[in-house]
């Protein structure tokens, strides 16, 4: 079976200090990568997108960067947290908008 | 590109009451459709979705949608409210093709009184 696995579930950083959360989905080959930032009071903002190994698409310019060194793990890094990086952080897979999208269950940041 | 808009951030219902939350969505070709429930400090749960086919979808926990085109419109209802449904929902819409990018509106907060 298809499943997806995102850790840690919750996290506090202090600002300045660099960060690496990571995403692997299992039982499929060549999937769509995603991940998404919810903040408080905000929608799910869609930040990096993967269509394959290497290939990083990016949503939104901002203090993050993704990377994807195999095909089926995501990494979302940061090298200097800022306070405005807090926030809950959503993985997501799929291999066709037809099929639907599976989530993980996602990373909760403080960053102090 | 495509967009979504979910029309009031906080929706208040009583018990048994129905539930109605709006979404209309921006699309230059025929979207594929989703709504999302997420209760606190969790991950998203599939409701129901649109991709082709019959217009009048139906989902997990009673709720349904209808697709309209010509409103360009996706909205979730359910017949009789129930506590357990109070959590945050969220539309979506994807144009598929090589990206497959899900974007999401900002989500309706439901709170279901007794």
């Amino acid at each position: 079976s298809q499943t997806i696995h995102q850790w840690p579930a919750t996290l506090v950083q202090p600002v300045g200090s660099p960060l690496s959360l990571e995403c692997t989905v299992e039982g499929t080959s060549n999937p769509n990568l995603y991940w998404y930032r919810q903040a408080a009071g905000r929608g799910l903002q869609l930040l990096f997108y993967s269509v394959g190994i290497g290939q990083i698409s990016s949503e939104v310019p901002q203090n993050l960067s993704a990377s994807r060194p195999q095909d089926r793990q995501f990494i979302l890094s940061s090298k200097k947290l800022l306070l405005s990086d807090s926030g809950f952080y959503l993985c997501a897979w799929t291999m066709d908008s037809y099929y639907g999208y599976t989530f993980g269950s996602g990373t909760r940041l403080t960053v102090v | 590109a495509q967009s979504v808009t979910q029309l009031g951030s906080h929706v208040s219902v009583s018990e048994g009451a129905l539930v109605l939350l709006r979404c209309n969505y921006s699309s230059s070709v025929p979207p594929y459709l989703f709504w999302y429930v997420q209760y606190p400090n969790q991950g998203l749960q599939l409701l129901l979705k649109y991709t082709t086919g019959a217009t009048l979808v139906k989902g997990i926990n009673g709720f349904e949608a209808e697709f309209k085109k010509s409103e360009t419109s996706f909205h979730l209802t359910k017949p009789s409210a129930h506590m357990s449904d109070a959590a945050e929902y969220f539309c979506a819409v994807s144009l598929g093709g090589a990206t497959n990018k899900l974007i999401f509106g900002t989500g309706t907060l439901l709170a279901v009184q007794p």
